[in-house]
């Protein structure tokens, strides 16, 4: 089975910090994906990335970047943490191609006080 | 208008009955519709994909894709307890270049009762 790891399930930050999240998968998938779920929004997509050191935005980037140095390792930085951070993070990898599933991490509930 | 709207529910329906979920999308470029089930406090997992007009059958399931109507839904028969969830819908839409980097809506909560 296929498994991503986030390495943290919840997260409490102050304003202002440095923050990093950290997902791994374990399937040798190219494809790697940030999301944050918030009630009543679902699920927005943050970055993604199809390639090691390759990312591209999602609809939702402002606030954030993204690090991908091995193909089995995406973070997402929160370079100034701000209250309007909080939310859960989902991480997701897949194969490459459009009709693959995604398959998600247990995701990190990040409070920013 | 949001890209991909559904119902938030609750759907309240009892155990043995089918739900049917819906979802709506804006681009018409889009090729590709998931239904993924979220249970309280876990992760997304898929249940369903369909790529092309028409019904797809999987066991209890039933995905149908309208793609002149910009319409999918989902069809649970014989509906039991253990599929109180929500139900995202996702699309991939034309602009995703060839990547399956999907739009979600915000879910339909679904709750069996017995």
């Amino acid at each position: 089975d296929v498994k991503v790891t986030q390495s943290s399930r919840y997260l409490v930050k102050r304003t202002g910090e440095k923050v990093f999240l950290e997902c791994v998968q374990d399937m040798d998938h190219e494809n790697m994906f940030w999301y944050r779920q918030d009630p009543g929004l679902g699920l927005r997509l943050i970055y993604f990335s199809y390639d090691v050191k390759m990312k591209e935005k999602g609809d939702i980037p402002e606030g954030y970047s993204v690090s991908r140095e091995k193909k089995e390792r995406f973070s997402l930085i929160l370079e100034s943490a701000s209250t309007n951070q909080t939310s859960m993070y989902l991480c997701a990898s897949s194969l490459g191609g459009p009709n693959e599933k995604l398959f998600f991490g247990s995701g990190t509930q990040l409070s920013v006080l | 208008q949001k890209e991909v709207e559904q119902n938030s529910g609750p759907l309240s329906v009892p155990e043995g009955a089918i739900a049917s979920l819906n979802c709506t999308y804006s681009d018409r470029g889009s090729q590709s519709f998931f239904w993924y089930r979220q249970y309280s406090g876990k992760s997304p997992e898929l249940i369903m994909s369909i790529y092309s007009n028409g019904d797809k059958e999987d066991g209890r399931f039933t995905a149908q894709l309208n793609k002149a109507s910009q319409y999918v839904s989902l069809l649970i028969r014989d509906s039991q307890p253990s599929d109180s969830a929500t139900y995202l819908c996702a699309v991939s839409p034309g602009r995703s270049g060839g990547y399956n980097k999907l739009i979600f809506g915000a879910g339909t909560r679904l709750a069996v009762h017995p």
